[in-house]
C-alpha cells in the first residue's frame, strides 16, 4: 500500500494564481482531511470529508475549495493564491473521525 | 468544543534523561486522545492513542502516556531520551463516537543534547 500520497512536494505560485494540490489514499478510508501547518500554530483543519460526495469546512476554509468524487481522491484547490497561504499542507485519511489519521508527506507552498 | 494545550513550545533534554511533554485537554464529553510525532520534513505519524481502555497507554519507540481525568491531562513520557527522539510532538483530542473533528495542539519541539 502506498498509504496517503500528495503531489506536488513543492510549489511556488504568484499572487492571484490558482492551483490544485492532489491527495490520494489506497486504504479505502471514508474520512479525509486537509490541514495547513504554520510555525507555532500547530495543524489547522481547512476542509474535511466523511465520504464521497460529502465535504465540510474546518477551522480555516477561506480561499480553498475541495471536492470528493471518489473515496480515494480529495484535491484541495486554491482559487486565487495569496501570500498568507504560504504554508505546508498535509492531507490525512482515517477509517472514522475518531481513529488514527494517516498523513501524507506534505506539500510546501510558497506564494510570492 | 474540545481544545488542547501543550505547555512548552520547546523542550530540551540530555541524551539518557527523562522526556516529559505536557498536554492538557478540554472536553465536555469523554475524549479520545492522541500523540503524534513529526520528524523533520515529514508528515505526522501516530505515537499512541487513548480510547478509554487502559489509562496508561504504551506507544512506539518506548513512549507512554497516562490519561488523568481529574487533571484533564495526557502527558507523554519516555524514561531515557535518545538522539533519534528529536522531533516535534503534537497532542490531539476528539470525542468518542467521532462527533467532533480532531483538534491539535500547537506542538512541542524536542531537542536531545549529546
Amino acid at each position: 500500500n502506498a498509504g496517503v500520497t500528495q503531489t506536488p512536494k513543492f510549489q511556488v505560485l504568484k499572487t492571484g494564481q490558482s492551483m490544485t494540490l492532489q491527495c490520494a489514499q489506497d486504504m479505502n478510508h471514508e474520512y479525509m482531511s486537509w490541514y495547513r501547518q504554520d510555525p507555532g500554530m500547530g495543524l489547522r483543519l481547512i476542509h474535511y470529508s466523511v465520504g464521497a460526495g460529502i465535504t465540510d469546512q474546518g477551522e480555516v476554509p477561506n480561499g480553498y475549495n475541495v471536492s470528493r468524487s471518489t473515496t480515494e481522491d480529495f484535491p484541495l484547490r486554491l482559487l486565487s493564491a495569496a501570500p498568507s497561504q504560504t504554508s505546508v499542507y498535509f492531507c490525512a485519511s482515517s477509517r472514522t473521525t475518531s481513529s488514527e489519521q494517516f498523513f501524507g508527506p506534505g506539500t510546501r507552498l510558497t506564494v510570492l | 468544543a474540545q481544545s488542547v494545550t501543550q505547555l512548552g513550545s520547546h523542550v530540551s533534554v540530555s541524551e539518557g534523561a527523562l522526556v516529559l511533554l505536557r498536554c492538557n485537554y478540554s472536553s465536555s464529553v469523554p475524549p479520545y486522545l492522541f500523540w503524534y510525532v513529526q520528524y523533520p520534513n515529514q508528515g505526522l505519524q501516530l505515537l499512541l492513542k487513548y480510547t478509554s481502555a487502559a489509562t496508561l497507554v504504551k506507544g512506539i519507540n518506548g513512549f507512554e502516556a497516562e490519561f488523568k481525568k481529574s487533571e484533564t491531562s495526557f502527558h507523554l513520557t519516555k524514561p531515557s531520551a535518545h538522539m533519534s527522539d528529536a522531533a516535534e510532538y503534537f497532542c490531539a483530542v476528539t470525542t468518542q463516537g467521532g462527533s467532533e473533528k480532531l483538534v491539535f495542539g500547537k506542538g512541542t519541539k524536542l531537542t536531545v543534547n549529546p
